[in-house]
């Protein structure tokens, strides 16, 4: 198992660019996450999905948008970039709602120029 | 929607000595309360969590507490060691998403 994949693992941008992070998960986990990391302070929600066609807005939706068209894949998607979007992306997943764990990947550094 | 607050941001110890964090959450309907180590340029990573209908619960020297009336939780690491030195951060889930905190930087002197 590889568990949550995350690609790129860095990634500067310059300003008005659009990207897509990838995020795959190789547990049959249903629901999925993606959180930003600030220096120095705790992992904000960006969007999330509990199952294949399901997504759901988190605590800082804006500037992102999400897919889940298979259990496997959650990819982020961000347009327009802005300097305020530089930051450590995590992507999780998790069982179910009842099963709390969360599996991180190894994050990617996103730079806004 | 839930806002989880965490204290200290910063905790110096020395290494033999206990480390206490403490989380205080807002929505009385979340009912599982995770913490996450994170060591530096790592992912976060759980490493005790409890539930609602629990009071206390241990695993080797690390112990975490939940006093659901007043709506806060603790982490104890007790005989801290070197590898202890990270960030924590703790947790709590209502509905389908996990809050927060801001974390702490935990420093285990030698």
């Amino acid at each position: 198992n590889a568990g949550v994949t995350q690609t790129p693992k860095f990634r500067i941008l310059k300003i008005g660019q659009s990207m897509t992070l990838q995020c795959a998960q190789d547990m049959n986990h249903n629901y999925m996450y993606w959180y930003r990391q600030d220096p120095g302070m705790g992992l904000k929600l960006i969007y999330y999905s509990v199952g294949a066609g399901i997504t759901d807005k988190g605590e800082v939706p804006n500037g992102y948008n999400v897919s889940r068209s298979t259990t496997e894949d959650f990819p982020l998607r961000l347009e327009l970039a802005a300097p305020s979007q530089t930051s450590v992306y995590f992507c999780a997943s998790s069982f179910g709602p009842n099963t709390g764990e969360l599996f991180f990947g190894e994050g990617s550094r996103l730079t806004v120029l | 929607g839930e806002n989880v607050e965490q204290h200290p941001s910063t905790l110096s110890v020395q290494e033999g000595d206990s480390a206490v964090i403490k989380c205080t959450y807002s929505d009385s309907a979340s009912n599982y309360f995770p913490w996450y180590k994170q060591e530096l340029g790592k992912r976060p990573q759980l490493i005790i969590d409890i539930r609602s209908n629990v009071g206390e619960k241990k695993d080797q020297r690390i112990a975490v507490t939940l006093n659901k009336t007043a709506k806060h939780f603790s982490l104890h690491i007790t005989e801290t060691q070197p590898e202890d030195s990270a960030v924590y951060f703790c947790a709590a889930k209502s509905a389908r998403q996990l809050t927060f905190g801001s974390g702490t930087q935990l420093t285990v002197l030698p």
